[in-house]
This record gives C-alpha cells, structure tokens and sequence, in this order.
C-alpha cells in the first residue's frame, strides 16, 4: 500500500539552529500538508500546500516556517531559528484530491531542540 | 473556531467487549470527519472517513456515525481485543480545499486480555 516517507525520524538541534525535515508523498497526490504535535498534546495542523504554493496556514505557522516542493517528489518543512518550543513531532500528510479524501499521514518525524 | 472534545479521555476495557468513544465538535458545518488511530509513538492511522451528507460508516468491527446537527459522532468497536488498544483521534474538515483538520486530544484505549 502507498505511504507518506517522511526523514529523518528523530532530529536533535540546538536552539537557533536550522531545521529541514522531509517528506515524499503518495505519488499521485496533489495536496500536502504538515502538522505537528507536542508530547501530550492535540495534533495541529501548520500549513496546506497545493500546485505549487501555499493553500492554507495557521497561527502557529509564522515567519520561522517555510514549505517547500524542491522537485516532483519532495515536500519540506524548514524552520529557520529553532525555539524550545518548537520541540514536537511533525506529521506530513497528502490527499489525492480536496476535502473528500482521506488523509494519509506519515510516520513523523520527532524533533527535540536543546 | 472549531473546537473537537473526546470523551473518555481514556478507557480501560477487557477484551471481547463493545464500546464507544464519543467525539463532539462545536461547529456543525463540517465537510467530513475522519477517525485516527495512532500508536504510541507512531504515526495516524486512518480508520473511517465519513462525509457530511452521511449517517455512518463501517469497516470491518469499526462503525462511526455522524449527527452532523447536533455536533456529534461516536466510534463504535465491537468485540474489542487487545490489538486495538491505541489512542483513537477524532477530527474534523470544516472545508472542502486544502483546509486543516481539527483534531480532538483523543480516547487512549487499553484493551485487557
């Protein structure tokens, strides 16, 4: 069955630091996403990204975050100046078309900033 | 802003029993309601996907129904068994693009053997 890759699983940075973390998506999908959740709390969702920009982002997602779709295959979440706070698991997910579809969501990736 | 509550935020069961974890949303114009398992540690799994213009859904010992009017959906797991223990996320699309689900903080369920 296809699925969501994200990399790495686990990253340790310090504070102020940069951060790349990657996703492929389901190849035929169109529409992706990133959301994140903090140890012991909801997910959240951050950012939608559709043909090539951004569709939808929430508060959380500010001037630190950017998305990227460098090439056919990969989809990037980068924050530019890590904060504690910023210490949570980041999901990705794609659908193959709008809302009706059901999501499918990656593995994740925990990040843990010191 | 929608708001997504589960209740209970965790239940503990033995095997071989029906339950039903309870999720309640605080708009009622959804575009459709998706339920998550996830694994501690893991990734969501998603286990049913129903659209605001149906009543309910099924697969396999999992049924989720919709009360779209009354903010309201429940997940019913027949005859539990210890493999279903997990957290189970309930969430919400309240538009038909690219919008973000709004997720509830979940039922952990631990099932006994």
């Amino acid at each position: 069955e296809p699925e969501v890759t994200q990399t790495p699983s686990h990253q340790v940075t310090q504070m102020g630091q940069e951060v790349i973390l990657r996703c492929v998506p389901i190849s035929n999908h169109l529409y992706f996403y990133w959301y994140r959740q903090i140890l012991g709390q909801k997910v959240e969702f951050l950012v939608s990204f559709y043909n090539n920009e951004i569709s939808e982002k929430s508060e959380i997602f500010d001037d630190q975050f950017s998305v990227e779709r460098p090439d056919g295959s990969n989809f990037t979440l980068k924050i530019r100046s890590t904060k504690l706070e910023d210490s949570a698991m980041y999901f990705c997910a794609s659908n193959e078309g709008a809302g009706a579809n059901v999501l499918t969501f990656g593995a994740g990736s925990r990040l843990t900033v010191l | 802003k929608q708001e997504v509550t589960q209740i209970p935020a965790a239940l503990s069961v033995p095997e071989g029993e029906n339950l039903v974890l309870n999720c309640s949303f605080t708009d009622s114009a959804i575009y459709n309601l998706q339920w998550f398992r996830q694994d501690p540690g893991k990734g969501l799994t998603s286990l049913l996907l129903i659209q605001s213009s149906q009543r309910e859904q099924t697969s396999g010992r999992l049924n989720a129904s919709l009360d779209k009017s009354s903010g309201r959906s429940t997940l019913y797991i027949a005859a539990s068994q210890p493999g279903d223990s997990a957290t189970y996320l309930c969430a919400v699309r309240s538009g038909g693009g690219a919008d973000g689900l709004t997720f509830g903080k979940g039922t952990h369920l631990i099932i006994q053997p």
